[in-house]
Order: structure tokens, then sequence, then C-alpha cells
């Protein structure tokens, strides 16, 4: 079957690095996504790792191993702001996404 | 970047009532769009797949008959629940593939979300 683990819930400073990892198992690959999701909000596009290695954007980058079935979201110089939750997503031999259970990011000052 | 509406935002509804949620992709043709479900504190659920001009594909366990779809036009997916019951309540989200978009690097656009609760 079909599974994407990440932690269900982490705790950060305000100012710090938080990294966010995500495992996955899939029928065939084509990208791995990462979305933010405030409470109450849909989810919104952070990143998308089809390649090996890191991707830089801002306060956020995101890392991928396909031979590992893994990524990570690394969030710099953390903010109150970014209190959300992180939905690591993969995206199928049928370009459809699957979804992990998302991990909430608790920041504190 | 690509719009995605939702509409209504919010619906409150007696049991037994049908209620209808519109999405649509404002600047861009979407010939697929999905629909999610959302329960509090858990991840999206994918309720199935709208294909413009088809029959939808329902994912496993979810009913057809009681979750209506329609994607009429390029632009435009309806989701109707029919028949709601308050276990219908849910955070229900739509996302729109921009079919110009092309290959592996598709990305999904997410409306903003109609939060349902029946009574």
């Amino acid at each position: 079957g079909q599974n994407i683990d990440q932690p269900t819930e982490m705790t950060a400073t305000e100012g710090a690095i938080v990294q966010i990892n995500c495992t996955y198992q899939t029928s065939g690959f084509n990208g791995l996504f990462w979305y933010q999701q405030h409470a109450g909000e849909a989810p919104t596009f952070l990143s998308y790792n089809v390649l090996d290695g890191l991707e830089e954007k801002g306060r956020f980058s995101s890392f991928l191993s396909r031979s590992k079935g893994y990524s990570y979201l690394l969030l710099k110089e953390l903010q109150m702001k970014d209190s959300a939750s992180y939905l690591c997503a993969v995206m199928d031999s049928n370009y459809q996404l699957i979804w992990g259970a998302g991990t909430k990011l608790i920041i504190k000052p | 970047g690509a719009v995605v509406s939702q509409h209504p935002s919010r619906v409150i509804c007696k049991s037994g009532t049908s209620v209808k949620i519109e999405c649509r992709s404002l600047d861009f043709q979407a010939t697929t769009m999905f629909w999610y479900r959302q329960f509090p504190k858990q991840s999206l659920m994918l309720m199935a797949t709208s294909n413009e001009g088809s029959k939808a594909t329902y994912e496993q366990g979810v009913e057809k008959d009681k979750f209506l779809i329609n994607h009429a036009s390029l632009t435009l997916s309806t989701l109707t629940v029919t028949s709601a019951h308050p276990e219908d309540s849910s955070f229900y989200i739509c996302s729109a593939r921009d079919s110009l978009a092309g290959g592996a690097l598709e990305t999904q656009y997410f409306g903003p979300g109609t939060r349902l609760l029946v009574l």
C-alpha cells in the first residue's frame, strides 16, 4: 500500500530552526510537495522536489532523497506566524497526490 | 498565482437537506478538479476526482449517490451533499489542476474550503 509518515506534532522556539521529516512508500514517484495549512484554512503550496537535493526558498528549504524515500522541510528564523500544520504529499505514478497526516508545528516565544 | 474560489465558505443546514458547493478556477482552465474532506485534526482525504465532461471517479468508501459531482465546464465543478446528516459535517476543500501546466510538475491549486455544519 501507499504510505506517508511524518511526526504528528513538533514544538520549536521563535527564531530557531526546525526540521520536519517525511518518509514515503508509493506506487511510483512524480514529485514530493510540502504544503502549509493554518487552522481552518486550505493548504497553501510551499515547495516541490522531484530531483534529489536541497531546494531553498527564503526561510524555507526542502530536501529529497528518492533512494531513501525521504524528505524534510527546514524552517529557519522561525516566526510565530509559522505555527501551522505542514503537510507532505507525494504524487504517484497516476499523478495523484498521496497525503501525509500533517505535522502540527507549535512555535513558542 | 492561480486562484481557485469556493462558494459558500460556510453553510449550516438541517439534517436531510441537500447542500451544493461550487469550485471555480478563476484564471486558468482545469480539466481535473479534486474534492477533499478534512475532519478536525486529520489530514485531507480525497473523496473524488472530477473530470470535465465525464463522470467523476470516487475513492473507495465514498458514496457517489450521496456526494454528487458535476464538472460541467473547464472552470467549474460542483459537489452536492444529498440528504446531509450530522456526520457529514466537515471542511470540504476543492483543488484544481492547471490543464496547461502538463507533465510531472502539475501543481494543484486549492480553494479556500467550505465548512459544512449539519444540525
